[in-house]
């Protein structure tokens, strides 16, 4: 069955550092996305992105977030310079484009743990 | 704006038990209603999904949810629950547009399984 393969599984970062975190999403998807999970916390929605433009994005998703989908296989979100309270699970997803919504669900990566100290 | 509520934390039930986990949801349309579960260290799988139709839906791993519009609930079942349930558990409303998903999440609810 298809994967979204997530790189790094667990990443420790000082403060103030740039972070890249990865993902492979499904080869025939269209629509990829991030999401975050504090420690305790519910899981947030960060960002949707297609055909090369976010389509939407969370009031979490600031300045300090972007997005990218440098070739046709990775899509990448870049913490610039990075928080303690960013330190999370993140998620990256990817949907295709069915006919109608109902024919399209997200399938999720297993996560990249991101450590702020 | 849409939200989900999972009024239940923690969960925990003896193995064979049947087991219920409750979720609300607020939306002003017609909601696209999902369950997850998440293993520890583990990413969320899909469980079940309810779009249209019948409002009894039946997920993998023998997990079925029924849909409830006068109530706005979509609660997940399970007749009899294996040890290898235990794991965290989310309901989730998707408000996208287009043909995006633009899905909320409920706080979770763990299951413990005891023998």
């Amino acid at each position: 069955e298809p994967e979204v393969t997530q790189t790094p599984s667990h990443q420790v970062t000082q403060m103030g550092q740039e972070v890249i975190l990865r993902c492979v999403p499904i080869s025939n998807h269209l629509y990829f996305y991030w999401y975050r999970q504090i420690l305790g916390q519910k899981v947030e929605f960060l960002v949707s992105f297609y055909n090369n433009e976010i389509s939407e994005k969370s009031e979490i998703f600031d300045d300090q977030f972007s997005v990218e989908r440098p070739d046709g296989s990775n899509f990448t979100l870049k913490i610039r310079s990075t928080k303690l309270e960013d330190s999370a699970m993140y998620f990256c997803a990817s949907s295709g484009l069915g006919q109608g919504k109902g024919a399209n669900v997200l399938t999720f990566g297993a996560g990249s743990r991101l450590t702020v100290l | 704006a849409q939200s989900v509520t999972q009024p239940d934390i923690h969960i925990t039930v003896s193995e064979g038990a049947s087991l219920e986990l409750r979720c609300n949801y607020s939306y002003g349309a017609t909601p696209y209603l999902f369950w997850y579960v998440q293993s520890p260290g583990q990413g969320l799988q899909l469980l079940l999904k309810y779009f249209s139709g019948d409002t009894l839906v039946q997920g993998i791993k023998g997990f079925e949810a029924e849909f409830k519009r006068s109530q706005s609930s979509f609660n997940l079942r399970k007749p009899s629950v294996h040890w290898s349930d235990a794991a965290e558990y989310f309901c989730a409303v998707d408000a996208g547009s287009g043909g995006y998903q633009k899905v909320t999440f409920g706080t979770g609810t763990k299951l413990q399984v005891i023998p």
